[in-house]
C-alpha cells in the first residue's frame, strides 16, 4: 500500500468554524491532490499541488484553501465550515508522467 | 460541465458473466484514461488504465478499451466474481497534473 496517512479520519464541526484536514505521505511523489466525494458527484478536485509551495484549484475550490510547506503535507483547510462541505474527502499522491494517483483512507466531515 | 461521464449508476450481473461498464467523456485532449475501484469507507484503488496511443490494454479479467471516434471507454471484467461488487470510477488526464473523475457506476455481482 502507498505511504499515504489522512487525518483525522472523522470530525464533526460547527458552522463557521474553521477546519485544517491533513495528508501525509511518505513516498516522496511530487504530486498531491485533494477530492471531495459526494452521491451523485463523483469525486470532485478541490485543490492539488505540484511541488513544494506549488498549487492550483480544481473544479470545487471554492470555501477552501491548501498549504504544501513540505513534500510530505498538503493541508486542506476550510475557512469557515459550511453545511455543503459535509462530506467525505480523499487525499492522493501521485508520482508523475502517466502513472496512477494512490488514495488515502478519506476523512468523513460533518459540519452541523 | 461534465467531461467525464458515467451514465448508468448502477449495474447487476450474474457470478460468471460479463461486466461492462462505460464512460464517456467530452474533453478530445485527454489522453490518458484510468479506472479506479472503491469499497466502503476505503479510498478508490487503481485498477487498470490506458493511454491515448492504444485502443485496448488487459491486465487479467480486467480489460479496457478506448474508443477515441467516440470519446468513449469500458471496462470489462470476466468473470464476473462477488468480491468485484464496489463503485468504479473512470477518470481522465490531459497533461500530467490532474485527473477528473466520473460520477461512478456502482457494481452488483449476483452468486
Amino acid at each position: 500500500d502507498a505511504g499515504i496517512t489522512q487525518s483525522p479520519r472523522h470530525k464533526v464541526t460547527e458552522t463557521g468554524t474553521p477546519v485544517t484536514l491533513r495528508c501525509h505521505q511518505t513516498e516522496n511523489h511530487r504530486y498531491m491532490y485533494w477530492y471531495r466525494q459526494d452521491p451523485g458527484h463523483g469525486l470532485r478536485l478541490i485543490h492539488y499541488s505540484y511541488g513544494v509551495k506549488d498549487t492550483d484549484k480544481g473544479e470545487v475550490s471554492d470555501g477552501y484553501s491548501v498549504s504544501r510547506s513540505k513534500t510530505e503535507d498538503f493541508l486542506l483547510t476550510l475557512e469557515s465550515a459550511t453545511s455543503s462541505q459535509t462530506s467525505v474527502y480523499f487525499c492522493a499522491i501521485r508520482q508523475g508522467g502517466n502513472t496512477e494517483a494512490f488514495f488515502g483512507q478519506g476523512t468523513r466531515l460533518t459540519v452541523v | 460541465d461534465q467531461q467525464v461521464k458515467q451514465n448508468s449508476p448502477s449495474l447487476s450481473v450474474q457470478e460468471g458473466r460479463i461486466s461492462i461498464l462505460n464512460c464517456d467523456y467530452t474533453n478530445s485532449m485527454f489522453d490518458y484514461f484510468l479506472w479506479y475501484k472503491k469499497y466502503p469507507a476505503e479510498g478508490p484503488t487503481f485498477l487498470i488504465s490506458i493511454s491515448s496511443i492504444k485502443d485496448k490494454n488487459e491486465d487479467g479479467r480486467f480489460t479496457v478499451f478506448l474508443n477515441k471516434s467516440a470519446k468513449h471507454l469500458s471496462l470489462h471484467i470476466v468473470p464476473s466474481q462477488p468480491g468485484d461488487s464496489a463503485v468504479y470510477f473512470c477518470a481522465a488526464s490531459v497533461g500530467t497534473y490532474k485527473y477528473i473523475f466520473g460520477t461512478g457506476t456502482r457494481l452488483k455481482v449476483l452468486a
